[in-house]
C-alpha cells in the first residue's frame, strides 16, 4: 500500500538552528501538506501546497518557515531559527485530489529544541 | 472560525463492549467530515470520509454516522487491539483555498480484555 515516509524520525537541535523536515509524499498525489502536533495537544495545519505554491498558511506559519519541492519526490519543511515552542511532532500529508477522497499521514518527525 | 469538539476525553471499555465516541462541530458549509485512527508517536490513519448528513460507512468494528451537527463513530465488541486516540476533523468548503482540516482533540480509547 502506498504511504508517505518522512524523515528524521527524530531531531534534536539546539534553538536558533536551522532543521530541514523531508517528506515523501504518495507518488501520484499533487496536493501535499504539513501539519503539527505538540505533545498532548491537537494536530494543526501548517501550510498546503500545490503546483509549487502555496496554497494556503496558518498563522503558526510565519516567516521562519518555509516549504519547497527540490525535486519530483521530495517536500521539505525548513525551520531557519528554531525555538524551544516549535517543539512538536511535524506531519507530512498528500492527497491526490483536494476536495474529496482520503488525505494521507506520514509517520511524523519528532522535533525536540533545546 | 471552523470548530471540533470531541466527547469524551477517555474513555474505558471492556473487550466487547459497544460504545460510540462523538465529535460535534460548526464550520462554514461541511465539504467532509474525517475520522483518524492515532497510536502513540504515530501519525494519524485514515479510517473515513464522510460528505452528507446520513451518509453511514464501515469498517471491520468500526462504523461513522454523520448528520448536519455531528459525527458519531461506533464501536462494536471493541478488542483491545482497538486502543488507540481517534481523531475527528472537517474540511470546510468555503474560506479554504487551502482545502485544510480542521482536528479535535480525540478520544483517547482504552479497551480492556
Amino acid at each position: 500500500e502506498p504511504e508517505v515516509t518522512q524523515t528524521p524520525s527524530h531531531q534534536v537541535t539546539q534553538m536558533g538552528q536551522e532543521v530541514i523536515l523531508r517528506c515523501v509524499p504518495i507518488s501520484n498525489h499533487l496536493y501535499f501538506y504539513w501539519y503539527r502536533q505538540i505533545l498532548g495537544q491537537k494536530v494543526e495545519f501548517l501550510v498546503s501546497f500545490y503546483n509549487n505554491e502555496i496554497s494556503e498558511k496558518s498563522e503558526i506559519f510565519d516567516d521562519q518557515f518555509s516549504v519547497e519541492r527540490p525535486d519530483g519526490s521530495n517536500f521539505t519543511l525548513k525551520i531557519r531559527s528554531t525555538k524551544l515552542e516549535d517543539s512538536a511532532m511535524y506531519f507530512c500529508a498528500s492527497r491526490g485530489t483536494p476536495t474529496t477522497g482520503e488525505l494521507f499521514f506520514g509517520e511524523g518527525s519528532r522535533l525536540t529544541v533545546l | 472560525e471552523d470548530q471540533v469538539t470531541q466527547s469524551p476525553e477517555a474513555l474505558r471499555l471492556q473487550e466487547g463492549e459497544s460504545s460510540s465516541l462523538n465529535c460535534s462541530y460548526t464550520v462554514s458549509g461541511l465539504r467532509g467530515l474525517f475520522w483518524y485512527r492515532q497510536d502513540p508517536g504515530k501519525g494519524p490513519e485514515f479510517l473515513f470520509t464522510l460528505y452528507s448528513a446520513g451518509e453511514e460507512k464501515e469498517k471491520e468494528r468500526l462504523k461513522a454516522t454523520l448528520t448536519k451537527k455531528e459525527s458519531f463513530l461506533h464501536i462494536t465488541a471493541p478488542k483491545p487491539e482497538d486502543s488507540a486516540t481517534y481523531l475527528c476533523a472537517v474540511q470546510a468548503h468555503f474560506n479554504n483555498a487551502g482545502n485544510m482540516l480542521t482536528f479535535g482533540g480525540g478520544t483517547r480509547l482504552m479497551v480492556k480484555p
